[in-house]
């Protein structure tokens, strides 16, 4: 079984939808991670929870939202997508200090 | 603002060649750096990791050497194999308490059977 699981795999929605992009770990790493992936511009970070209570922006917030369940889960929201939102969504985990982030498999979203 | 970044983004080699994959970073607080690999259809997988306190370290057909003089990190990879064909990436982690990576762009590196 994969240690970061992200559910779906493949989306694809309309303009002004509320979409919800779940990911759920079994590691038992404190910190998790949201980052976007699109062509020619690399990994760029959304959102990060260093524990259940601690969410923080990263470098590309506007128009997300997160939300951390528990320990092992977090989830990303866009709350009315838009087109430029089409990317390849991924999550990530870690450990406490220098380590390396362990990631999901992504979800691929496609907004019409 | 700073940035990792790569000098080739795209790399073809010979199956049984090595394989040399570089990259630039420009925050010289960054204290440490990852090498992953992404094939297609699937997420970053750890591949090598080394400190700032470290010039070379060395995994099973890998190798990442860091040049702190010249802010550079490269990735060797011995006989080089058709699973090794993906994109590689180099990140950093910049100083004490910060807990991002800053990720370069993408090496593509295609092996020639």
């Amino acid at each position: 079984d994969a240690d970061v699981t992200q559910t779906p795999r493949n989306r694809i929605t309309k303009t002004g939808k509320r979409i919800m992009l779940e990911c759920s770990q079994t590691k038992g790493h404190d910190r998790m991670y949201w980052y976007r992936q699109d062509p020619g511009l690399g990994l760029r970070l959304i959102y990060y929870s260093f524990d259940v209570k601690d969410i923080n922006k990263g470098e590309i917030s506007d128009g997300y939202s997160v939300s951390r369940q528990a320990q092992a889960k977090f989830s990303l929201s866009l709350e009315s997508a838009i087109p430029n939102q089409t990317a390849l969504y991924f999550c990530a985990t870690m450990k406490r200090g220098n380590q390396p982030q362990h990631f999901g498999d992504g979800t691929r979203l496609s907004i019409l | 603002g700073e940035s990792v970044g790569l000098h080739l983004p795209t790399l073809s080699v010979q199956e049984g060649d090595n394989s040399i994959i570089n990259c630039a970073y420009s925050n010289s607080a960054s204290d440490y750096f990852i090498w992953y690999k992404q094939e297609s259809g699937k997420g970053p997988q750890f591949i090598i990791d080394i400190r700032s306190n470290m010039d070379k370290r060395q995994g099973q057909r890998v190798t990442v050497l860091l040049n702190k003089t010249v802010k550079h990190l490269s990735l060797q990879i011995a006989a080089t194999q058709p699973g090794d064909s993906a994109v590689y990436f180099c990140a950093e982690m910049g100083g004490a308490g910060s807990y991002q990576l800053t990720f370069g762009k993408g090496t593509k590196l295609s092996v020639i059977p």
